[in-house]
């Protein structure tokens, strides 16, 4: 059926360091993805989203590339911190549909 | 700002007794989403409500039930719990289905 995944399910960076997490996602119908961050025993917290019509979109020190040729869409933070150390889950969802998580990618950051 | 409420924030309960979870979404917002998420798993979508009805069903099962009351806040009704039911429960709302959904601190429900 169609799916959300990721493509590493874990990622180690250096503090200071940008880092780059990968979706890909495989219904060609999801016109909105978010990016959410899950710290332990939280709930998803909403970081950036986009829109099918948009290829980049920036936040603060977050940027979300979505490339809807490849079906791929990726998470990338600047300038990493010990707090950004999480799990990161896409979300897509078409069409007004529930959301559909990917398998989450934990990220870690070494001081 | 104000999030998403959820009570209570843990549950012990023995199997097949009754579980209730309760929601109360971000000030107007109308729509109200559940989700079960298994230890190392992604949140699984299980019901959402707007306007009080039903908008959405995902992998509830029959044992389960929800509803939105007129204050917008929702419950889930959980019976005959099962020691596989044991995960966090989390609600989300959002303003109109298909908008960006806020997620609440979750509830953690172990059964045992």
């Amino acid at each position: 059926g169609e799916s959300v995944g990721l493509h590493l399910p874990t990622l180690s960076v250096q503090e200071g360091d940008n880092s780059i997490i990968n979706c890909a996602y495989s219904n060609s119908a999801s016109d909105y993805f978010i990016w959410y961050k899950q710290e332990s025993g939280k709930g998803p917290q909403f970081i950036i989203d986009i829109r099918s019509n948009m290829d980049k979109r920036q936040g603060q020190r977050v940027t979300v590339l979505l490339n809807k040729t490849v079906k791929h869409l990726s998470l990338q933070i600047a300038a990493t911190q010990p707090g950004d150390s999480a799990v990161y889950f896409c979300a897509e969802t078409p069409l007004n549909t529930p959301l559909v998580f990917g398998k989450g990618t934990r990220l870690s950051v070494i001081a | 700002a104000a999030g998403v409420i959820q009570s209570p924030r843990h549950l012990i309960k023995e199997k097949r007794e009754t579980a209730t979870l309760k929601c109360y979404p971000i000030p107007r917002h109308d729509t109200v989403y559940w989700y079960q998420q298994g230890p190392g798993q992604d949140p699984q979508f299980l019901i959402s409500f707007y306007e009080k009805m039903q908008s959405d069903k995902g992998s509830i099962p029959d044992r389960f039930s929800a509803q939105q009351f007129s204050d917008y806040h929702s419950e889930l009704n959980m019976s005959s719990l099962e020691l596989g039911d044991s995960a966090l429960y989390f609600c989300a709302s959002s303003l109109g289905v298909g908008d960006t959904q806020y997620f609440g601190p979750g509830t953690r429900l172990t059964v045992l």
